[in-house]
């Protein structure tokens, strides 16, 4: 059984940083197209970054140049490193097992982990 | 960026009648759309991909159609666990990847 489990999150002044991991079981992430989501209180979805199984990664705009996606297989492991956080970053964060064939469409989610930046 | 606006922001539905929930995308994106369900304090759920393909283990009365730049999910006898907030997604163009902005189903 897939499972991802999301943990790092915390209350975090403006400027500060904070890493995410998301733990996963049943299947090797080294092989498998990972995504980061979020969703901000009160908001919709908004995608954050994609590392794919090549290890090429993109951004959003509004996280790039200060996020950074990462993983570790040994650990079985997905990392988002969260530098220079704003209080816009506050969300719920979700890591997400894509498709092989459709690398952006998560077909297993994680139940979140919350952010929150706040002085 | 492709911008995707979902309509309508809610809607509300008695048990066992038809939901539809209708996606624009800003520009064609094919059938390059997914949509997925997501419940408060839930992980969100697959639904369907590329606009018509159900994911594993989505019951049948959910269905999607569209091409272009407009789709439709469709659920065709609403059940009490259906309530939830609907995105669409494209992936016809990434990055950036973007959902809608999502539609909430209430059970009347």
């Amino acid at each position: 059984e897939v499972q991802l489990v999301e943990s790092g999150g915390d209350l975090i002044r403006p400027g500060g940083s904070l890493r995410l991991s998301c733990a996963a079981s049943g299947f090797p992430i080294s092989g498998k197209s990972m995504s980061w989501v979020r969703q901000a209180p009160g908001k919709g979805l908004e995608w954050v970054s994609v590392i794919y199984s090549s290890g090429t990664t993109h951004y959003a705009d509004s996280v790039k140049g200060r996020f950074t996606i990462s993983r570790d297989n040994s650990k079985n492991t997905l990392f988002l490193q969260m530098n220079s956080l704003r209080a816009e970053d506050t969300a719920v964060y979700f890591c997400a097992r894509n498709f092989p064939e459709i690398v952006v469409v998560s077909v297993d989610w994680g139940q979140g982990t919350l952010v929150s930046v706040s002085s | 960026e492709v911008v995707m606006t979902q309509s309508p922001a809610t809607l509300s539905v008695s048990p066992g009648e038809r939901a539809t929930l209708s996606c624009r995308a800003s520009q064609s994106i094919s059938n390059n759309v997914a949509w997925y369900q997501h419940k408060p304090g839930q992980a969100p759920r697959l639904l369907i991909y590329g606009a018509s393909t159900r994911a594993t283990g989505i019951p049948a009365r959910f269905s999607c159609s569209g091409s272009g730049t407009e789709f439709t999910l469709t659920i065709s006898s609403l059940q009490s666990e259906d309530s939830a907030v609907y995105y669409c997604q494209q992936y016809n163009s990434w990055p950036p990847v973007t959902f809608g902005g999502g539609t909430k189903v209430e059970i009347k």
